[in-house]
């Protein structure tokens, strides 16, 4: 079956630090690929999307992401993390362009001091 | 979430009452969708139009209705809430580009409880 997997239901890291979240999904060809963030209570926001081209994307509040074909992955990093970055991160994917996405479980942020 | 705009924020219901979520944006994007999002299971979609007039199911439909009878505005109807309806929904709009590809943008989500 399709699927977007993201294997860390949670991390930690400390104020400062850098950070990856992984993400994978399992389709033959390469889809559209996006990276939500949640922060409690809220809706969610659009960080980055991949969409054709060079495979290393920039996004919003300092995130890249970089595509890899070989691997099927997607994976989130940002060089230094703030204490707002703490919220919940989801990839999705859009398989065949029709804009209905499908989501991985997220992954969890907690920042410490 | 500029331009997507869901109503109501929170709703308690009891066991088999009706009420329909409102969602309306101000974007003129054709695409419109419901989803659901559950502890552990990131969001699942329910229901999606392409435009007035048309919409058709997702991953999730059952016990759930919509009708979109203008670009703006994509109502979801519980017809006879359960339990298992307990969730967070979130209403996108979205439009694709040749340049950029789809861009989905998400309301601010619903808070449902059924007890």
């Amino acid at each position: 079956a399709q699927s977007v997997t993201q294997p860390d239901i949670h991390i930690t890291v400390s104020e400062g630090a850098s950070l990856e979240l992984r993400c994978n999904y399992s389709y033959g060809a390469t889809p559209y690929l996006f990276w939500y963030v949640q922060s409690p209570g809220q809706g969610l926001q659009l960080l980055l999307k991949y969409f054709s081209g060079d495979t290393l994307v920039q996004g919003i509040k300092g995130f890249e992401a970089e595509f890899k074909r070989s691997q099927s992955s997607f994976n989130l990093r940002k060089p230094s993390v703030h204490w707002s970055d703490a919220a919940e991160y989801f990839c999705a994917v859009d398989v065949f362009g029709n804009e209905k996405l499908t989501f991985g479980t997220g992954t969890r942020l907690t920042i410490i001091p | 979430n500029a331009g997507v705009t869901q109503t109501p924020k929170f709703q308690v219901l009891k066991t088999g009452q009706s009420m329909t979520l409102q969602c309306a944006q101000d974007m003129n994007h054709e695409y419109m969708s419901w989803y659901r999002q559950d502890p552990g299971m990131g969001l699942r979609l329910i229901h999606y139009s392409v435009g007035a007039g048309i919409t058709d199911q997702g991953e999730v439909p059952n016990g759930y209705n919509v009708s979109r009878s203008t670009t703006e505005d994509f109502p979801l109807r519980l017809l006879s809430a359960a339990p298992s309806q307990t969730s967070v929904y979130f209403c996108a709009s979205s439009y694709s580009s040749y340049d950029s590809g789809n861009t989905i943008y998400f309301g601010e989500g619903s808070w449902l409880t059924v007890v």
